[in-house]
């Protein structure tokens, strides 16, 4: 069985400050790919990154960057100078083997100006 | 570029009747999927298909029956509707799985209400 954990149910912070979002997984799969999803107030699912299994190497785009380890099964989310617009719920999700994939319960992000 | 488009994005049932979420995508994707999003525990996964004439289960399976007799549709049947049905749900797809390696593209949603 795989397991997407998001410990932080809401997290605050004030503009321009810099955030992380955690994710921890569980997989017995060797290959897999872990991905992060955005859920703006307007209710859409949309895409932000994937990863494999075989690809450690952090990723930065713009004000975002992802830390995958997996020594840690870890898969955090860091927000550079945050902005309103920001403000969602972000979901970690694992696609593991079967192609099922789980995600996590979610974090909900609010920014305040 | 339509990609996928899930019908009614409101639909409120009482308890007991039956309805279908359609659900249909345009490009060409292999796989597709049926989730519920409830608060407070994420997207959980219905049904879903590798390919057309081919669907297994999620991890909330009950109450709920799909089929995909063409690669576009994939839609979900309530057979009795139930409260305990109440959410939103989304439709995915995405490309052929066996590599993995694809994100999954989403409807806009369906949010039912069973009363």
């Amino acid at each position: 069985a795989q397991k997407v954990t998001q410990a932080q149910t809401e997290i605050s912070v004030v503009e321009k400050e810099d955030v992380t979002l955690d994710c921890v997984y569980e997989t017995r799969d060797t290959t897999y790919y872990l991905f992060w999803y955005k859920q703006p107030p307007s209710g859409e699912l949309v895409f932000l990154i994937r990863r494999n299994s075989f690809d450690e190497q952090n990723e930065i785009s713009g004000r975002y960057s992802w830390n995958f380890q997996k020594s840690t099964s870890s898969f955090n989310f860091t927000i550079t100078a945050s902005q309103v617009v920001d403000s969602a719920v972000y979901f970690c999700a694992l696609r593991g083997g079967y192609q099922k994939v789980t995600f996590g319960t979610g974090t909900k992000l609010q920014v305040i100006p | 570029n339509a990609g996928v488009t899930q019908t009614p994005k409101f639909q409120v049932l009482k308890t007991g009747q039956s309805m279908t979420l359609q659900c249909a995508q345009d490009m060409n994707h292999e796989y597709m999927s049926w989730y519920r999003q409830d608060p407070g525990m994420g997207l959980r996964l219905i049904h879903y298909s590798v390919g057309a004439g081919i669907t297994d289960q999620g991890e909330v399976p009950n109450g709920y029956n799909v089929s995909r007799s063409t690669t576009e549709d994939f839609p979900l049947r309530l057979l009795s509707a139930a409260p305990s049905q109440t959410s939103v749900y989304f439709c995915a797809s995405s490309l052929a799985p066996a590599g993995g390696n694809t994100e999954a593209f989403f409807g806009q949603g369906t949010r039912l209400t069973v009363v």
